[in-house]
């Protein structure tokens, strides 16, 4: 099956610093990236939809100036957590998928802010 | 707008007993209906997937679902569970014509006992 990356698995940061993740699709090509959210214990909630070369479309209730997402090539779209404050801290899982084909969940990336 | 409903918020069975996880979804159309698995920390395993056909789907590990469209549910099925199904399982729907995003249920919860 289609493999999907994520990088890095994990990260620290001290709050106020801005964080970036990338994720990756090694094997195909994403015209659609998702990236999802999960706090502890909990359901996996969508935050936006990204299509190579155009805005993320964020979910209702999503800060698209705090969660900024860029999809600038078919195998990658990053996650940047502009000013992170603890309440950030969550894990951050992202899909791809190919025109018409299921999603590909990328291992996630746990972010934890101090 | 979709839903989904996973009531069980925790199963437990006994290894080698049968298991059925849960999941009843609101949509107008014909939904795709996933099942995924998730081991602790880890990003998500596809289980099994219903696009149209045929109502019972296999999948891997040895796992089943079957949609019943005048239930609304799909509910994933084992004959016999291995300590390794120990996981948080979530069933998910998608539609097409939102690239399918996916909307979770709020998971359940696999415990086995030996």
């Amino acid at each position: 099956g289609a493999v999907v990356s994520q990088h890095p698995s994990r990260v620290i940061c001290k709050s106020g610093t801005s964080v970036k993740i990338e994720c990756r699709s090694l094997d195909f090509q994403a015209t659609t990236m998702f990236w999802y959210r999960q706090f502890p214990k909990q359901s996996l909630m969508l935050m936006a939809t990204s299509n190579e070369g155009s805005k993320a479309t964020y979910e209702q209730g999503v800060e698209k100036d705090k969660f900024l997402i860029n999809h600038a090539s078919l195998t990658l779209s990053t996650l940047t957590v502009t000013s992170a404050h603890p309440e950030d801290s969550s894990f951050y899982i992202c899909s791809a998928r190919e025109a018409a084909s299921e999603q590909f969940f990328g291992p996630g990336t746990r972010l934890t802010v101090l | 707008a979709q839903s989904v409903t996973q009531p069980d918020i925790h199963i437990t069975v006994s290894e080698g007993a049968s298991l059925e996880l849960r999941c009843n979804y609101s949509y107008g159309a014909t939904p795709y209906l996933f099942w995924y698995v998730q081991s602790p920390g880890q990003g998500l395993q596809l289980l099994l997937k219903y696009f149209s056909g045929d109502t019972l789907v296999q999948g891997i590990k040895g796992f089943e679902a079957e949609f019943k469209r005048s239930q609304s549910s799909f509910n994933l099925r084992k004959p016999s569970v291995h300590w390794s199904d120990a996981a948080e399982y979530f069933c998910a729907v998608g539609a097409g014509n939102s690239g399918y995003a996916l909307n979770f249920g709020k998971g359940t919860s696999l415990l086995v006992t030996p």
